[in-house]
């Protein structure tokens, strides 16, 4: 069974660029979050996603987007990358329902230049 | 955004020794989590807490959560090589919902 997968593992772009981010969830999961981890730092919460929409949002502009798909999986999209966007991203997924916990991914590593 | 005080920033102890991390907020939680991060990886789930006074075991970790509902311990016994890593807290605000509030991490490094 696998986890959370997510790709590509590590991205470098340059200041201006757009990027995007792919998540798989674990199986029978429905549910899917993104976060945005700096260097020494806790992750932050970015949004939600369930039923492919998103139902809930963290403190970030809206050059951060996301969709997710009939099957689950989801996009994390950053427009007009700033030097600041350099940071782990990490996705966890979960089945939608109380007290069920959220599994991670190991997370992308998105480098700005 | 917003984060939970998590202390010690880091602690540096020798194999065998107990060790012991906490979490304060000025807001109250419903859930506290705790999770653990290794190089590379996305954090891994130690334990959940759901109930205001809740003390919970998973082999040598236990965790409580705070009465008042603001805060929350770790306690990791007879520390061992691989217990090296960062810990975090993790608040949750209702049971069914996605956005977690961590912690800054606690970074543990253990001597043999």
């Amino acid at each position: 069974d696998a986890g959370v997968t997510q790709s590509p593992t590590h991205l470098i772009k340059t200041r201006g660029q757009q990027v995007t981010l792919r998540c798989s969830p674990k199986s029978g999961h429905d549910t899917v979050s993104w976060y945005q981890q700096a260097l020494g730092q806790g992750p932050q919460f970015i949004f939600q996603y369930y039923e492919e929409e998103e139902r809930q949002r963290g403190n970030f502009p809206d050059r951060f987007s996301g969709h997710q798909f009939p099957n689950y999986s989801s996009e994390l999209n950053v427009n007009a990358l700033l030097l600041g966007d350099s940071a782990l991203y990490l996705c966890a997924s979960r089945l939608g329902g109380a007290k069920n916990i959220q599994y991670f991914g190991a997370g992308t590593r998105l480098s700005v230049l | 955004g917003q984060q939970l005080n998590q202390s010690p920033q880091s602690m540096f102890i020798q194999e065998g020794e107990d060790v012991s991390m906490n979490c304060t907020s000025s807001s109250i939680f419903n859930t506290w989590l705790w999770y653990k991060q290794d190089p590379g990886e996305g954090p891994v789930l130690l334990i959940a807490l759901y109930k205001a006074g809740e003390l919970t075991s998973n082999g040598r970790l236990t965790a409580q959560f705070g009465i008042t509902r603001k805060d929350s311990f770790l306690n990791i016994s007879a520390s061992i090589p691989s217990d090296v890593g960062i810990y975090f807290c993790a608040g949750q605000l209702g049971s069914n919902t996605g956005k977690l509030i961590f912690g800054q991490g606690t970074t543990l490094q253990v001597k043999p």
